[in-house]
């Protein structure tokens, strides 16, 4: 699996917007983005995934750079349930029975 | 109605002993893995299963054996239990092997190996 870089962690103020960022400079042309996260105690928890276009769900949106090489996510106003680490993930049709984590984004929210 | 459910959520044993954690998945998903994730927060695959056949076994020892009975079912059994494997195992699933799918994780089991 190609691989991702993220910030090891991030802090943003409630009801205040979220970008979180994610580098796949390795990315090929057939490899979808997925992110998850993980809140404490719990299960990690899909949260959007694209390929080339910018993704709008109820959760967040996904803006992907033209290149490809980058991404972000977006939570457009940050609650205090939102704290959680967030994984940047690749996958492709090589490797697609599994998703590789990494070590993910541990985002705060600041009352 | 909970997609994926984990039984038990906690488990404490001695070492040496054999044990078994259950995963049962209400979504009619094909595919079902287990991932372990460790003291460090770590999360790694062990196995995948796409409709009861092992597709994925990550070098995990061999003293950890999963059952697929259905595709519904995916339970792991551990043998001859280490310190080491103590950490949160997460089970979960998909609708098919795939790129452009979604995974649905189960709330994980806590086992504690004393």
């Amino acid at each position: 699996d190609a691989k991702t870089t993220q910030p090891n962690s991030m802090e943003s103020n409630e009801e205040e917007p979220v970008h979180l960022p994610c580098n796949h400079s390795t990315i090929s042309g057939t490899d979808y983005i997925h992110w998850y996260r993980q809140l404490p105690s719990q299960g990690p928890e899909y949260v959007i995934h694209g390929l080339t276009s910018n993704v709008n769900n109820r959760m967040a949106s996904l803006a992907i750079a033209e290149d490809r090489k980058s991404s972000t996510l977006i939570l457009h106003r940050a609650t205090l349930r939102d704290a959680a680490v967030y994984y940047c993930i690749l996958r492709d049709d090589f490797g697609n029975e599994k998703l590789t984590f990494g070590t993910g984004t541990r985002l705060t929210i600041i009352p | 109605d909970t997609a994926v459910s984990q039984t038990p959520k906690y488990l404490v044993t001695q070492m040496g002993n054999d044990k078994s954690i259950k995963c049962e998945q209400n979504l009619g998903h094909d595919t079902m893995y287990w991932y372990k994730q460790d003291s460090k927060k770590f999360l790694k695959i062990m196995f995948s299963y796409n409709n009861k056949e092992l597709i994925i076994n990550e070098t995990v020892p061999n003293r950890f054996s999963p059952k697929s009975p259905d595709k519904a079912h995916l339970n792991l059994h551990i043998n001859s239990l280490e310190l080491g494997d103590s950490a949160v195992y997460f089970c979960a699933s998909s609708a098919h092997n795939g790129r452009n799918t979604e995974a649905f994780f189960g709330q994980g089991t806590r086992l504690t190996v004393v």
